[in-house]
C-alpha cells in the first residue's frame, strides 16, 4: 500500500540558509500535518492543511512557511536556519472527510551546521 | 486536551504481555484516549483508541477504567519489534478528523529477549 512519502530523507544546511521539505500524502488524503521532533524530544505539531487551506497552526516559527498544492502535496519552507532547527520533520496525512486515521511518513532529518 | 501521565520506561520479556499504564485524571466526558507508538526515529504509528468501553484490534487491547481516569494498553504477546516509545494522548472527538496531536512524554518500552 502507498505510504506518506517525504523528501529528502536527509538534509544538511548551514546557518542562515534556506531549506524546503516535501511531503506527498497517501492518494485521496485531503489533509497534511507537519510535526517537528528535536533530539530526545517528543513530536511537536507545527501546522496542518485541509483541502489546500491552512487548518491549524501550532508552534511554527515565523521563519517557516508551508503550503499545500493542488495535487495535495505539501512543502515546508524554512528560512534563516538556526542550529536549533536541527530535527526530524515528520509529515502525516489522513482523509478528514471520512475520518480516517493518521499515517506518518518516515521523516526528513535536517541538520543545521 | 487533558494531560496524561505515563511511566518513563518499562521492560517486558519477549512473549509476555506488555501492560502500559496511563493516567488521565482530568479527562472530560467528550475526550477519547488514543495510543500511538514510535519505533526509533520512525514516524509515529496509530495503535488504538477508545472512549469508555474496552477496545481490541489486531495490534493491541485498550482497557479504560470505569471512572475513565486511567487506562492500560496491552500488547498480548510482545516481540522485539514492539520496542518503542508509546504515547497516550487524550483528545476530543471519536472520529479521526483533525489530527492535531499533542504528544506528551511517552513510555519507552524495551522488550527483553
Amino acid at each position: 500500500a502507498a505510504g506518506v512519502i517525504q523528501s529528502p530523507r536527509h538534509l544538511i544546511k548551514e546557518k542562515r540558509e534556506t531549506a524546503t521539505l516535501k511531503c506527498y500524502p497517501i492518494p485521496r488524503h485531503d489533509t497534511v500535518y507537519w510535526y517537528q521532533q528535536g533530539p530526545g524530544q517528543d513530536p511537536q505539531f507545527l501546522i496542518s492543511f485541509y483541502e489546500k487551506m491552512q487548518s491549524d497552526k501550532g508552534s511554527i516559527p515565523d521563519r517557516f512557511s508551508a503550503q499545500q498544492f493542488s495535487d495535495y502535496h505539501s512543502e515546508l519552507n524554512m528560512s534563516s536556519l538556526e542550529l536549533g532547527d536541527s530535527a526530524l520533520y515528520f509529515c502525516a496525512s489522513n482523509n478528514r472527510g471520512v475520518n480516517e486515521k493518521l499515517f506518518f511518513g518516515s521523516g526528513t532529518q535536517l541538520s543545521v551546521l | 486536551d487533558a494531560k496524561t501521565t505515563q511511566p518513563t520506561s518499562m521492560d517486558c520479556a519477549e512473549g509476555r504481555a506488555a501492560n502500559l499504564p496511563c493516567n488521565h485524571s482530568t479527562i472530560s466526558g467528550n475526550e477519547y484516549v488514543y495510543w500511538y507508538r514510535q519505533i526509533h526515529s520512525q514516524g509515529p504509528q496509530y495503535i488504538i483508541h477508545g472512549l469508555k468501553n474496552n477496545e481490541t484490534n489486531e495490534m493491541a487491547s485498550l482497557i479504560i477504567t470505569e471512572d475513565r481516569k486511567s487506562s492500560t494498553l496491552i500488547l498480548p504477546h510482545a516481540t522485539l519489534r514492539d520496542t518503542a516509545v508509546y504515547y497516550c494522548i487524550v483528545r476530543v472527538g471519536s472520529n479521526f478528523g483533525n489530527e492535531k496531536l499533542t504528544f506528551g512524554t511517552g513510555t519507552r518500552l524495551t522488550i527483553i529477549p
